[in-house]
Parts: C-alpha cells; sequence; structure tokens
C-alpha cells in the first residue's frame, strides 16, 4: 500500500534553533518527492521538489534531503523564525500517474 | 497575478443541500486539480483536469462532479451533500503535470454539512 509517514506529528523549537523533521515513504513505482510548508487557514505552498536522482535540494534556509534507497527524506529548517510556525507536509509521487500520496505533515511552533 | 482563488471561503450546508465550489488561476496552467483534507489525515484527489474539456477522477470522487469549460476555471460540484463531505477543499494547478512542476493551491473552502 502507497503511504507516507511523517514524524515528529508536532514539534516545539525555540526561535534560532535549528530542526529536522522526517518523512519515511513506501510509494511506488516513485516519481518525486515534495515537500509543502502550510499555514494555518491557508494552502500549501511548495518548499522543493526531488527527483529519483537528487539527493539534496536547497531553498533559503529549507534543506531536503532524499535518500531513495532507504525511502526516506528529510527537511532541515537552519536558523528557524516565528514565520516558520506551521505545519510542513511530505509529498510522493507515483510514476505513470497524477496520484500525489500526501502525508499528515509536522506541526512546527517555533517559540521566541 | 492573483494565482488560484476559491469561493467561497465558509459554507455550511444542510443534509441533501447542493453548492459548486469555484476556483479560478490566472497563471494559464493546463492542469488543476481539487483535493479536500480532513482533520489528521493527509490531503486526497478527488478529480483532476490535464486542459479545458479534459477530466478524471481522482481518489474520492464520489459524491461529487467537475466540469472544466475554460483554462482558467475548474468548478466542483457537491450534488447532495452529506456530513462526510465536511472537510476543506483545496484546488490547485500547474503548467504540466511532470515530476518538476510546481504546484500552486488555493485558499481553501472550509465546508461544514450539517
Amino acid at each position: 500500500k502507497n503511504q507516507v509517514e511523517q514524524s515528529p506529528q508536532s514539534l516545539i523549537i525555540l526561535e534560532g534553533k535549528n530542526c529536522t523533521l522526517q518523512c519515511n515513504y513506501t510509494v511506488s513505482p516513485f516519481s518525486n518527492l515534495r515537500w509543502y510548508k502550510q499555514d494555518t487557514g491557508r494552502g500549501p505552498v511548495s518548499l522543493t521538489i526531488m527527483t529519483f536522482s537528487e539527493n539534496t535540494k536547497s531553498n533559503g534556509r529549507y534543506t531536503a534531503t532524499l535518500d531513495a534507497d532507504t525511502k526516506q527524506s528529510s527537511l532541515h529548517i537552519t536558523a528557524s523564525q516565528l514565520s516558520d510556525s506551521a505545519s510542513y507536509i511530505c509529498v510522493v509521487s507515483v510514476s505513470g500517474t497524477y496520484k500525489y500520496i500526501f502525508g499528515t505533515g509536522t506541526r512546527l511552533k517555533v517559540l521566541a | 497575478n492573483a494565482g488560484v482563488t476559491q469561493t467561497p471561503k465558509f459554507r455550511i450546508l444542510k443534509i441533501g443541500q447542493s453548492m459548486t465550489l469555484q476556483c479560478t488561476q490566472d497563471m494559464n496552467h493546463n492542469y488543476m486539480y481539487w483535493y479536500r483534507q480532513d482533520p489528521g489525515m493527509g490531503l486526497k484527489l478527488i478529480y483532476y483536469s490535464v486542459g479545458a474539456g479534459i477530466t478524471d477522477k481522482g481518489e474520492v470522487p464520489n459524491g461529487y462532479n467537475v466540469s472544466r469549460s475554460t483554462t482558467e476555471d475548474f468548478p466542483l460540484r457537491l450534488e447532495l451533500a452529506a456530513p462526510s463531505q465536511t472537510s476543506v477543499y483545496f484546488c490547485a494547478s500547474s503548467y504540466g503535470g511532470g515530476s518538476t512542476d510546481t504546484q500552486y493551491f488555493g485558499p481553501g473552502t472550509r465546508l461544514t454539512v450539517l
């Protein structure tokens, strides 16, 4: 069964600290893996997209990694800011289809 | 560019009522999608369209209908609302359907069926 699991479910950190969010997937055949940021009451916004051949992708203070062999990805946030408080969603697409498997997200809270 | 816009933002329906959720994009994107997001769950694809006049079912199409008469608009129709359709609905669009095409999401419509 195609699944995307994220951990932790929620996380609280102090402003300025770094954090890493995890994503494990069992999607096959794999096409690409995406990380989205979703602010409360808003639609998801794309942070990174990685295909099978890419193992790291950065977008400002956000760095995503992908290990296609172990089917794991992580999103590292550097020097967190209050505006980073949001849900972070990992999404894996199924090759040859328009199907995207969404994880349930990690809720991040950054405190001053 | 306004991006992807959705109306209404909120709606309460009674069981059995019908309504249309509107979605418009001004980026000249070919692909458009409708998702629903239930509390504590990942987004699920309801319907998608690869161009004007072409639509297809996603994972959870039952109880919904769509049409795509123009590139810009992709309305979602609920014919006989049921409590199970209480959810947040997101419309999204992308230029293509390729592995590196970014999906742009609207702000969502929060629907409650009582």
